[in-house]
């Protein structure tokens, strides 16, 4: 069974750091391109981050280029993504999700708030 | 970008009716669409991708239809468990800039 779970959601002041992680089992995660993708509350999905199957290659939304960082570890098959510099925009549950085109598989989520 | 816009915005059908929820792309995205459900507090489930096939373990009630700029995602006789919020989603772009429509929440009559 595919299963995404992420963690290192939480409250952080504005201008702040978290390190997001996404957990994958139950496929050969080096094989598959990842995304996260976030959603702020009471509104719709917005992409944030692709990375390719080897890592080789990441692509980022406009608006978190220069803070965030999509990363992977196929050893560990884990996904990652540094937040730094983060404003209350940023606030949102974010998912991981595995791509096949479309987005097969997505973890539960996890919470992000950015406030002080 | 290519921009991704539902209608309606809210749909409310009675149990064992037709539903159908339509989305628009801005430019053409060929037949690189696809449909989402998500229920409260859960991640987003896919139902379609490429326009119109299901995804594993998608009953045959759901089915979704279009190429090029319109999309049509139609459930055949609501159950219960299908109100909910359905997105679509255009994965054309290359670099990767997947865009989602804001959201058709399909409620009860």
């Amino acid at each position: 069974e595919v299963q995404l779970v992420e963690s290192g959601g939480g409250l952080v002041q504005p201008g702040g750091s978290l390190r997001l992680s996404c957990a994958a089992s139950g496929f050969t995660f080096s094989s598959y391109e990842m995304n996260w993708v976030r959603q702020a509350p009471g509104k719709g999905l917005e992409w944030v981050s692709y990375i390719t199957s080897s890592g080789s290659i990441i692509y980022h939304r406009d608006s978190v280029k220069g803070r965030f960082t999509i990363s992977r570890d196929n050893a560990k098959s884990s996904l990652y993504l540094q937040m730094n510099s983060l404003r209350a925009e940023d606030t949102a549950v974010y998912y991981c999700a595995r791509v096949t085109g479309a987005f097969d598989y997505w973890g539960q989520g996890t919470l992000v708030t950015v406030s002080s | 970008e290519i921009v991704m816009t539902q209608s309606p915005a809210t749909l409310s059908v009675s149990p064992g009716e037709r539903a159908t929820l339509s989305c628009r792309a801005s430019q053409s995205v060929s037949s690189n669409l696809a449909w989402y459900q998500q229920k409260p507090g859960q991640a987003p489930r896919l139902l379609i991708y490429d326009a119109s096939t299901r995804a594993t373990g998608v009953p045959a009630r759901f089915s979704g239809s279009g190429s090029g700029t319109e999309f049509t995602l139609t459930i055949s006789s609501l159950q219960s468990e299908d109100f909910a919020v359905y997105c679509c989603q255009q994965y054309y772009n290359w670099p990767p800039l997947y865009t989602f429509g804001q959201g058709t929440k399909l409620e009860i009559k």
